[in-house]
C-alpha cells in the first residue's frame, strides 16, 4: 500500500510555544490529505481536509486560527499548532487520499501519527 | 443519523473463535467500504476493501457486503491475540471526506 510519513513522533513543548507536524507521501502524489487528532480511548476526529495549492477546510469548532495547515506540494501537508496549551495535547494523525484508477479504489492511507504532549 | 455506525464494542472472542464486526451505512450511493484497524497508540492501517456485493477474503479476514441491507460485515477467522484492536469501518462518499465509524474494540482472550 502507499507509505505516508509523519515527523515529529513525538513531541513535548512547553505551553506558549509553536508546534509544526510534517506529513509526507513517500511514493505517490496526494491531492488530499486529512488531519485528524485523537484523544484518550476516543474515536478519530477529523479537523481539516487539506488540499495541495489551495485553503485547508476546517470542520465545525476547528480553530483555522490555532491550527495552521499548509499543503505547498503533492506530497507534503503541514499542521502547525499555534500558542500551543495542555488542552491541544492530543494523537496527531495525518492521512492521504489516493485514487487509484477510479471511485471504487479511492482510499486513504494514515500516517503514523504525532503524539503531542505540551506542559 | 450518523453516515456510519458501529457497535462500539467491547467485543470479546476466544483465541481461535471467529470475531464478527458489523458496520451499517446511510448513503445507499456509497460504492465502496473499508476496514482499518488501529492498535492501541497507533494510527488506522487498511486491513480491506470490498465494493462488490458478496464476500471478499484475504487470509483470515472476510469482507462481506449487503447493498440492498446497507451493512459491511469484517470476519476474523481463527482469532489471535494479535487482533485484539479497535477496527473501523470507512465509506467515502461521492464527495471529498471519508466518514469513519466509531470503531469497535476487539479483545481476543488466550
Amino acid at each position: 500500500g502507499a507509505v505516508v510519513s509523519q515527523h515529529p513522533s513525538r513531541v513535548i513543548c512547553k505551553s506558549g510555544t509553536s508546534v509544526k507536524i510534517e506529513c509526507r507521501s513517500l511514493d505517490f502524489q496526494a491531492t488530499t490529505m486529512f488531519w485528524y487528532r485523537q484523544f484518550p480511548k476516543q474515536s478519530l476526529m477529523l479537523m481539516a481536509t487539506s488540499n495541495e495549492g489551495s485553503k485547508a477546510t476546517y470542520e465545525q469548532g476547528v480553530e483555522k486560527d490555532k491550527f495552521l495547515i499548509n499543503h505547498a506540494s503533492l506530497t507534503l501537508s503541514t499542521l502547525t499548532v499555534t500558542s500551543a496549551h495542555p488542552e491541544d495535547s492530543s494523537f496527531y494523525i495525518c492521512s492521504a487520499r489516493v485514487l487509484a484508477g477510479g471511485p471504487v479504489t479511492d482510499t486513504q492511507y494514515f500516517g503514523p501519527g504525532t503524539r503531542l504532549t505540551v506542559l | 443519523q450518523k453516515e456510519v455506525e458501529q457497535n462500539s464494542g467491547p467485543l470479546s472472542v476466544p483465541e481461535g473463535a471467529i470475531a464478527s464486526l458489523n458496520c451499517t451505512y446511510s448513503d445507499r450511493g456509497s460504492q465502496s467500504f473499508f476496514w482499518y484497524r488501529q492498535y492501541s497508540g497507533k494510527s488506522p492501517e487498511l486491513i480491506m476493501f470490498i465494493y462488490s456485493n458478496g464476500d471478499k477474503e484475504d487470509g483470515r479476514f472476510t469482507a462481506q457486503l449487503n447493498k440492498a441491507s446497507q451493512y459491511v460485515s469484517l470476519l476474523i477467522r481463527d482469532s489471535q491475540p494479535s487482533d485484539s484492536a479497535t477496527y473501523l469501518c470507512a465509506v467515502p462518499p461521492l464527495g471529498n471526506q471519508f466518514y469513519f465509524g466509531t470503531g469497535t474494540s476487539l479483545t481476543v482472550i488466550p
